[in-house]
């Protein structure tokens, strides 16, 4: 098993500009998560998905962010217009159940000047 | 209710040493109880796990203990080695489908030779 891929592992982009991120998850697995990392507010979960559908997109800040799942093998993260705050690690995680067993992606490091 | 409180937020420990880290959680439906280690430049990876049915766990060098009527648990690592150094996060969740984990802030852990 690959495990869970995202693309790309890094991207910098100027303000303004649209940004998405990628995510596979692992085969089989029907819960899928966006997390964002930085140092000041550690791991925040932005979004989850249970078998395709939106479950809980309360974490995600604004509506300048975007997610979706089209299919159980593919979910996108989009940000536009990005700014520099939006700078930080997003991860991907999938998991059979969405309480328990996540398996994180490598993560995207985004830097926005 | 969802908030599971993490310390230290740093830990330094010598070689051959005990590290320890504590978690607290209020939600008393919260029935899975995982750590997570992160390396840099890499996703959170699945260390070790628990539910409240046993009070420890116990896995080569690391052991949780769990304190049901405390709603504590806590990560132990003996014969603490450099390799370990990383960003340990705890979590919690009700353990089903439909649920999800809550993390703590985590504990950055440096192991000196």
């Amino acid at each position: 098993d690959a495990g869970v891929i995202q693309s790309p592992r890094h991207e910098v982009t100027e303000m303004g500009q649209e940004v998405t991120l990628r995510c596979k998850p692992i085969s089989g697995h029907n819960s899928l998560f966006w997390y964002r990392q930085t140092m000041m507010r550690g791991l925040e979960l932005l979004i989850y998905f249970n078998n395709n559908v939106p479950i809980d997109d309360s974490g995600m800040p604004e509506d300048r962010f975007s997610a979706k799942m089209p299919n159980a093998s593919f979910s996108t993260l989009k940000i536009q217009p990005s700014e520099p705050r939006d700078s930080a690690v997003y991860f991907c995680a999938s998991s059979r159940h969405s309480g328990y067993g996540y398996t994180f992606g490598s993560g995207t490091r985004l830097t926005v000047v | 209710q969802q908030q599971v409180k993490q310390s230290p937020q740093s830990l330094i420990v010598q070689k051959g040493g005990i590290s320890i880290i504590n978690c607290a959680y209020e939600n008393t439906a919260f029935d899975y109880f995982p750590w997570y280690q992160q390396f840099p430049g890499k996703g959170p990876a699945l260390l070790i796990a628990i539910r409240p049915d046993v009070s420890e766990k116990k896995e080569g060098r690391f052991t949780i203990s769990f304190n049901k009527s405390a709603k504590q648990f806590s990560l132990h690592i003996i014969d603490s080695q450099p390799g370990d150094s990383a960003t340990y996060f705890c979590a919690a969740s009700k353990g089903t489908s439909g649920s999800r984990l809550t993390f703590g802030e985590g504990t950055q852990l440096t192991v000196n030779p």
